[in-house]
């Protein structure tokens, strides 16, 4: 997990409240990424950037948004268009657009819809 | 587009005994090849790749794992299970032909190494 954090670890939603889910990353990569986890469907991909200030739709954008104002930080916003928020959130990064570059993973954070 | 599969949800070790964790994949071209492990409630850790060259590659905590283009296979494996070896493990895949160049991940495989 080193070099990149998540916060919080746990977050808590009431229904219809939009939510920010932080990641920030100290390993100087150009490449951030965004996915979602489920018990027994693996892990699926919401947003990826591969630079400052632009970034592209995953396989289940909808009822997300995030943003890339800086290099090190690539925050997720779960909307109250999400209708099914509840799993736990991965943040990875990596070194650029290399296809062969690993990518490297936060702690994630477990978000719980009440 | 491309696939990566895991056919077993679970596999149980004895501790001490070889284990390996099955994952094929279907993907145009060479494919890159991951494997990571996740231990309870964690972010997922690198154990190793395959980009090309050796069939044979090596990573971390002991794990190996061998690619198998005639079979499409990437199979990790351990000559020696630890009860720490105890996670969810994650095959994943990317191809580099335009349309399978999306790192694609496996269902999971958990792992349980019996004391």
């Amino acid at each position: 997990d080193g070099g990149i954090t998540q916060s919080p670890k746990y977050l808590f939603r009431k229904e219809g409240q939009n939510v920010t889910l932080s990641c920030e990353q100290n390993l100087n990569h150009d490449a951030m990424y965004w996915y979602r986890q489920d018990p027994g469907q693996g892990l699926r991909l919401i947003y990826y950037s591969q630079i400052v200030n632009d970034f592209q739709k995953g396989d289940i954008a909808e009822g997300y948004s995030v943003s890339r104002e800086k290099k090190e930080s690539f925050p997720l916003t779960v909307t109250s268009a999400q209708k099914n928020p509840t799993a736990f959130y991965l943040c990875a990064s990596s070194m650029g657009e290399d296809l062969a570059d690993t990518q490297y993973f936060g702690p994630g954070t477990r978000l719980t819809v009440l | 587009a491309q696939s990566v599969a895991q056919p077993e949800d679970q596999v149980n070790v004895a501790e001490g005994n070889p284990l390996t964790v099955k994952c094929t994949y279907s993907v145009s071209g060479n494919p890159y090849l991951f494997w990571y492990v996740q231990y309870p409630n964690r972010g997922l850790q690198f154990l190793l790749k395959y980009i090309t060259g050796d069939n044979l590659v090596k990573g971390s905590y002991g794990f190996e794992a061998e690619f198998n283009k005639s079979q499409t296979s990437f199979h990790l494996k351990k000559p020696s299970a630890l009860v720490s070896d105890s996670a969810l493990y994650f095959c994943a895949v990317r191809g580099w032909l335009s349309g399978d160049d999306k790192i694609i991940f496996g269902k999971g495989t958990r792992l349980h190494i019996l004391p």
